[in-house]
């Protein structure tokens, strides 16, 4: 199973905003709205941030936003904050694989 | 509260088994596909399988297919996968999750437990 593919690192200063890609094909990102993005802190179990896209599940805060172009989707975190330091992963449904869905190779996020 | 709880890690020697359990609290079972996910120290995420509410559909990642499998028991409220033939490269945190189910990602997750495969 291929995974989508992310910047391995991306920093920003607070209150900046930053952007994570996340590319894969018209057989898991760019045919379905099935994307979602998932924060992860060390020792700490993955937390869903945006489903189908752009969606956030209640409690996640709306400096998180999520879209897509074509075969590439994009998690955005505006006023960047001390605790979004974190990995990053997004997720998708794929067509081309023994598996349903796939993830992304990850982002580690740091807050200069 | 909706929880899911890992259990059943531990030291094993390479080609030996083991046994998760992944006990879900706080919501009807019986209504969700579930995941097992792992990540090995240092690395990114792995879909391991998955299973329907019923338990009729599995899938599995290739580099498990024919070691592990995945089943459920919804009277019990609890999600299995037992694990043969274990190799040093399946070493990793074990987390199970809800979901995903068509749009939906994985919205609720355990605590995970860690299986290391060592002689």
């Amino acid at each position: 199973q291929s995974a989508l593919t992310q910047p391995a690192s991306v920093s920003g200063s607070p209150g900046q905003s930053i952007t994570i890609s996340c590319t894969g094909t018209s057989s898991d990102v760019g045919g379905y709205n099935y994307v979602s993005w998932y924060q992860q802190h060390p020792g700490k179990a993955p937390k869903l941030m945006i489903y189908e896209v752009s969606n956030r599940p209640s409690g996640v805060p709306d400096r998180f936003s999520g879209s897509k172009s074509g075969n590439t989707a994009s998690l955005t975190i505006s006023g960047l904050q001390a605790e979004d330091e974190a990995d990053y992963y997004c997720s998708s449904y794929t067509s081309s694989s023994t598996l349903p869905y796939v993830f992304g190779t990850g982002t580690k996020v740091t807050v200069l | 509260q909706v929880q899911l709880v890992e259990s059943g890690g531990g030291l094993v020697k390479p080609g030996g088994s083991l046994r998760l359990s992944c006990a879900a609290s706080g919501f009807t079972f019986s209504d969700y596909y579930m995941s097992w996910i792992r990540q090995a120290p240092g690395k990114g995420l792995e879909w391991v399988s998955y299973i329907s509410s019923s338990g009729s559909t599995i899938y599995y990642a290739d580099s498990v297919k024919g070691r592990f499998t995945i089943s459920r028991d919804n009277a019990k409220n609890s999600l299995y996968l037992q694990m043969n033939s274990l190799r040093a490269e399946d070493t990793a945190v074990y987390y199970c999750a809800r979901g995903p189910y068509g749009v939906y990602g994985m919205d609720v997750w355990g605590q995970g437990t860690t299986v290391t495969v060592s002689s």
